[in-house]
């Protein structure tokens, strides 16, 4: 089945500082790309998404870059504020998932002032 | 307010005695599915169901039952709850995937603890 690695697993960024986390997987079918975020004692929360046809995104100060060939993609948080820490997951969908979001391990984002 | 409601938030309980934990969307989602989020294990799914009254397993299903009666409720039925099975639990929704990759919105979590 599909395997979504994501690096790193804490990261730490001043205010104003730009935040980039990266992951891979590892099922070349996979054709969904969201990214979640995670707030203390609440669920995950879809960001951002980029299918398979695509190779870059942007909303905002949020991007996320596709590399199909390579296999990962990268989330790219600009002008970083301290709400936006919070832990964010990865996640990939292939035709063999059963429509399972397949997430990574999380990264834990902290934005100091 | 689209949303996913799960209730309870938290329970407490003992082993063996049976819990159900609920879990309605309100968007006329079709596809309705339920996580258990560990540490160090990251979010993995238990059941999904594509539409009423069909369900499917999924990576973790041992020692859950799930039904789909309604389009909106999806509850997920604890028999015999085993401290294995305490977890931070999340039910998520979304328009059909067979019309291509939909993103799943997901409820606030329930939390179960089994003594």
């Amino acid at each position: 089945g599909e395997n979504v690695e994501q690096h790193p697993s804490t990261l730490s960024v001043q205010e104003g500082d730009s935040a980039v986390i990266k992951c891979t997987y590892s099922d070349s079918a996979s054709n969904y790309f969201p990214w979640y975020k995670q707030e203390l004692g609440k669920g995950p929360q879809l960001i951002i998404d980029i299918r398979s046809n695509v190779g870059e995104k942007k909303d905002q100060r949020i991007a996320v870059t596709l590399n199909k060939t390579a296999k990962h993609f990268s989330l790219h948080i600009t002008e970083t504020q301290p709400e936006d820490s919070a832990v964010y997951f990865c996640a990939a969908i292939g035709p063999e998932s059963g429509y399972a979001l397949n997430f990574g391990k999380g990264t834990s984002l902290l934005v100091t002032p | 307010e689209a949303q996913v409601t799960q209730n309870p938030r938290y329970l407490i309980t003992v082993t063996g005695k049976k819990l159900t934990v609920t879990c309605s969307q309100n968007m006329n989602h079709e596809y309705m599915s339920w996580y258990r989020q560990d540490p160090g294990l990251g979010l993995r799914q238990i059941y999904y169901s594509m539409n009423v009254e069909v369900t499917d397993k999924g990576d973790v299903p041992e020692g859950y039952k799930v039904s789909r009666k309604e389009k909106r409720n999806f509850p997920l039925i604890l028999e015999s709850p085993s401290p294995n099975q305490t977890s931070l639990y999340f039910c998520a929704s979304s328009l059909s995937p067979s019309r291509g990759n939909q993103p799943q919105h997901f409820g606030d979590g329930t939390r179960l603890s089994i003594l």
